[in-house]
């Protein structure tokens, strides 16, 4: 069964500093990895997708399939960052269609 | 682009008692998903739709919940009766969906507390 695993509940940093939101998952199949992101009194957003090798807001990702990770990395880290950050797994049923599985979630304080 | 819209934003109801979700995804959104979120958790699928067919209910309560989408646009979920540990935010998100993949956009949610 797919699986993702955030191990960190909180991330607490102080502005400029590095971040690095970790991410692993189990999956049998070729996974498609996301991270999604929810501000505060907003609605869940997409904030980057593996496939699409991008840097959103400074952030970025890399899958790792030897480790089965997908760790959500920023340089600097600024005070708006602060959210909540989902890891999801995109898997593929027998239809053909895909669907998501989140992983619990890591809120991210960002202190000035 | 008004987004997925969802109503009631928030709903107190008793136990026992029922409660409907409403949700209107983004006009020309084949895919539909209900998902729901407990406090502390990811969002977890409850239902896709693809057009009018459920194409993955395995996640639904099917003793308690229900759920539809007529002509393949609006959708309802319903809990009938409720129990207090069906206290959630409930989640509407809507796709285009083909099978190179697809973007999944939300709601701002449906905060049920049951007492």
């Amino acid at each position: 069964a797919q699986r993702v695993t955030q191990p960190e509940k909180l991330l607490s940093v102080f502005k400029g500093a590095p971040v690095e939101l970790k991410c692993n998952y189990s999956y049998s199949g070729s996974p498609e990895l996301f991270w999604y992101v929810q501000y505060s009194r907003q609605r869940l957003q997409l904030l980057l997708r593996h496939i699409s090798r991008e840097s959103i807001k400074g952030f970025t990702a890399d899958l790792n399939k030897g480790e089965t990770s997908f760790h959500l990395k920023k340089p600097f880290a600024q005070e708006e960052d602060s959210a909540m950050y989902y890891c999801a797994l995109s898997r593929y049923l027998n239809s053909g269609y895909s669907t998501l599985t989140f992983g619990k979630g890591t809120m991210l304080l960002v202190s000035p | 682009e008004a987004g997925v819209v969802q109503s009631p934003r928030y709903k107190i109801i008793e136990k026992k008692q029922p409660v409907a979700f409403w949700c209107n995804p983004i006009s020309g959104h084949n895919t539909l998903y209900w998902y729901r979120q407990n406090l502390g958790q990811g969002p977890e699928l409850l239902i896709r739709y693809e057009n009018e067919e459920a194409v993955d209910d395995s996640q639904l309560p099917k003793d308690r919940f229900s759920a539809e989408r007529l002509k393949g646009v609006d959708s309802t979920l319903k809990i009938q009766p409720a129990e207090l540990g069906d206290s959630a935010v409930y989640l509407c998100a809507s796709s285009f969906s083909d099978f190179s993949g697809n973007t999944i956009y939300f709601g701002e949610g449906s905060w049920l507390t049951v007492v």
